[in-house]
């Protein structure tokens, strides 16, 4: 069973920077995942802020950017906003019987 | 403007079924997979699958194989999932998803949620 693991929790303090990382059992995370970030907040659906690697949608702040690093796929927070406290889930796909699988989900406080 | 609205909360009984809409409208509903997530309460984001409203065909999460079915109804631009012999884990709140295919896959708008509860 593929697992995809991010950090259970980060702290920053506002107009700070912080990276958020998601890794893959299988080996180091390429394009090819196609990775997503999606944001949610208490009592709220997801909303979609970065898709296929590094790619934002209209909506998504330009502070917000997703990048591959150190064989993990990245999401990375500039000049944060107390807005930003929320939970940050990446999504890889892989194809094949599990085609698209959820990282736990990172809690990012921002104090 | 997309919009993705979901269905009422439900309460079932354990060993039960619940069926799940999810009402688009703003798009062109045969040009857009639609992803169905779930959540259990304090939990994560779980994929649980797939349909493709052009032509129906499905792919499903390996844990609900046997127990999920996904389908659609082209004329009320609808798609629906339908979890069978219902357990306490599958309380959850579960969200529709809007994803395209072009050059690259994306997801973009999502559903409101639908808690389902399950007790006995």
């Amino acid at each position: 069973q593929t697992v995809v693991t991010q950090e259970p929790s980060l702290t920053v303090s506002p107009g700070g920077t912080v990276t958020l990382t998601c890794g893959s059992s299988t080996g180091p995370v390429t394009s090819d995942y196609y990775p997503h970030w999606f944001q949610q907040k208490p009592g709220q659906p997801p909303t979609t802020l970065i898709y296929s690697t590094n790619n934002r949608h209209s909506w998504t702040p330009a502070r917000f950017s997703g990048s591959l690093l150190g064989g993990k796929a990245a999401l990375t927070l500039s000049g944060v906003q107390p807005e930003d406290e929320a939970d940050y889930y990446c999504l890889f796909y892989f194809g094949g019987a599990q085609p698209w699988v959820f990282g736990g989900g990172t809690k990012l406080t921002v104090l | 403007q997309v919009q993705l609205v979901q269905s009422g909360a439900e309460v079932k009984k354990p060993g039960a079924s619940v069926k799940v809409s999810c009402k688009t409208s703003g798009f062109t509903f045969s040009n857009y997979y639609i992803h169905w997530v779930r959540q259990a309460p304090g939990q994560g984001l779980e994929w649980m699958g797939i349909i493709n409203p052009s032509g129906g065909s499905t792919d499903y999460s390996q844990k609900l194989q046997g127990r999920v079915t996904m389908t659609m109804d082209a004329s009320t631009t609808t798609v629906y999932v339908e979890l069978s012999s219902l357990r306490s884990e599958d309380t959850a709140v579960y969200y529709c998803a809007r994803a395209g295919w072009g050059v690259l896959p994306y997801f973009d708008y999502w559903g409101q949620g639908t808690l389902v509860a399950v007790s006995s």
